[in-house]
């Protein structure tokens, strides 16, 4: 069985920090995507990474794909309130459509 | 260029009824999964649809079914409802292995 561990589940940093997220496995991933989370609505896509050692960066974000296609990192720089949610990461294996997905990293940014 | 579109957003049942749930997936996606989320958690898969055939599913009972039409819109029903089935259901579109959109869910309460 394929699964994803996210950490850390809960983090709540002051505006201006800066922090990272980690997805990590056993199990090889052919892509990994992270998603943002705001309550009441359904995940929104991030970013799809598909190489091993792939970086790839979205404003204050930097995301990177391990070397193995075992775990990832999400990167947020200079933290901002607006970038509060509940980021999720969802790995696809090589033999179905399914996603597998971590518990989710809840993230609190103060003012 | 629509996006998946769920309905109702919120319901209530009582233990033991049956419910569906609706969704309208994004144009040219013909892919639909169907996920639950209980609070504070990541999504789990329960299954998914493409070209009208089931081909994934989760850990969930068979009281947990699904259709997908022609025009790749779908339904969940879950027969039998118990407290526990009280969360968050998401529905997702794809195409291929591009990332999922997801609908905004139907918030279900079983009193």
């Amino acid at each position: 069985t394929q699964l994803l561990e996210q950490s850390p589940q809960f983090l709540s940093i002051q505006e201006g920090e800066n922090l990272t997220v980690y997805c990590n496995s056993s199990s090889v991933f052919s892509s990994l995507q992270w998603y943002r989370q705001e309550p009441g609505e359904g995940p929104v896509l991030l970013v799809t990474v598909v190489t091993g050692g792939e970086v790839k960066k979205l404003k204050r974000l930097t995301f990177q794909f391990g070397d193995a296609r075992k775990d990832s990192s999400l990167h947020i720089t200079a933290a901002q309130p607006g970038d509060t949610g509940l980021y999720l990461c969802a790995g696809r294996g090589d033999s179905n459509y399914q996603l597998i997905w971590g518990a989710g990293t809840k993230l609190i940014i103060k003012p | 260029e629509t996006g998946v579109t769920q309905s109702p957003t919120h319901l209530i049942k009582t233990r033991g009824q049956q419910v569906t749930l609706r969704c309208s997936s994004q144009s040219g996606h013909n892919t639909v999964s169907w996920y639950q989320q209980a609070l504070g958690q990541g999504p789990q898969f329960i299954f998914q649809y493409y070209r009208e055939e089931e081909n994934g599913r989760g850990n969930f009972p068979p009281r947990f079914s699904g259709l997908q039409f022609p025009n790749y819109s779908s339904e969940l029903n879950v027969n039998a409802l118990e407290l526990d089935d009280s969360a968050l259901y998401l529905c997702a579109s794809s195409r291929g292995r591009d990332g999922y959109t997801f609908g905004s869910g139907t918030r279900l309460t079983v009193v």
